[in-house]
């Protein structure tokens, strides 16, 4: 049971490099998320999929861009990496029938832009 | 917008006594969930416990209770009996009821040290 899986785990970017945080989970959910985690602030939501085909805007979508590649797969694009950017990264999965499912995390990526 | 607020940045128990991790939450929402995820060195996210609004009675999952106090928009985490591996940050959460709503919105963390 793989679950959700993230790579890479760790990245180094300079700044203006771009890159894509790739997701994939394996336990057939419609919802996907991708949420950032910084120093007292939490985790905040950066996008999410409602379902295959669709994506919307969280809290804090600048500088960033999703694809839904399929039911599988939810990957984060940085055009433009920015110091700002320097965070822990999560992807998440959950059904989207079932009201009280709680979301399933992936491991995390540290990324460092310098 | 809803927000949920954890006031307490650090905690530290002795071993095997009794925490309480601090939550509230501000919705204009009836209908809602609330969850508490637990964030070991490792990294990894785990539930531990989850609360749905129109239950009155509190959740608990073995060591781990709640005590919700709905009209109040308190939510706080009592670990029993705590153990050197509860050490972690401790994450409160709230998701809407209302379907295509899913995401979750945080709290700012806790991190809980336990002394041996």
């Amino acid at each position: 049971n793989a679950g959700v899986t993230q790579t890479p785990k760790f990245q180094v970017l300079k700044t203006g490099q771009s890159m894509t945080l790739q997701c994939a989970q394996d336990m057939n959910h419609n919802s996907m998320y991708w949420y950032r985690q910084d120093p007292g602030m939490g985790l905040r939501l950066i996008y999410y999929s409602a379902s295959e085909g669709t994506t919307d805007k969280g809290e804090v979508p600048n500088g960033y861009n999703v694809s839904r590649l399929n039911k599988r797969e939810f990957s984060l694009r940085l055009e433009s990496a920015a110091p700002s950017q320097t965070s822990v990264y999560f992807c998440a999965s959950s059904e989207a029938d079932r009201d009280n499912s709680p979301l399933h995390f992936g491991n995390g990526t540290r990324l460092t832009v310098t | 917008a809803q927000t949920v607020t954890q006031s307490q940045p650090e905690m530290s128990v002795q071993e095997a006594e009794t925490v309480t991790l601090s939550c509230t939450y501000d919705t204009s929402e009836s209908d809602y969930y609330l969850f508490w995820y637990k964030q070991p060195p490792s990294r990894q996210m785990i539930l531990v416990i989850r609360q749905e609004a129109y239950k009155q009675q509190n959740a608990t999952e073995n060591r781990f209770s709640v005590n919700f106090q709905k009209a109040a928009k308190s939510f706080s985490l009592k670990i029993s009996d705590s153990q050197l591996g509860d050490a972690a940050m401790y994450f409160c959460a709230y998701r809407s009821a209302y379907r295509g709503a899913q995401k979750l919105v945080f709290g700012q963390g806790t991190r809980l040290t336990i002394n041996p």
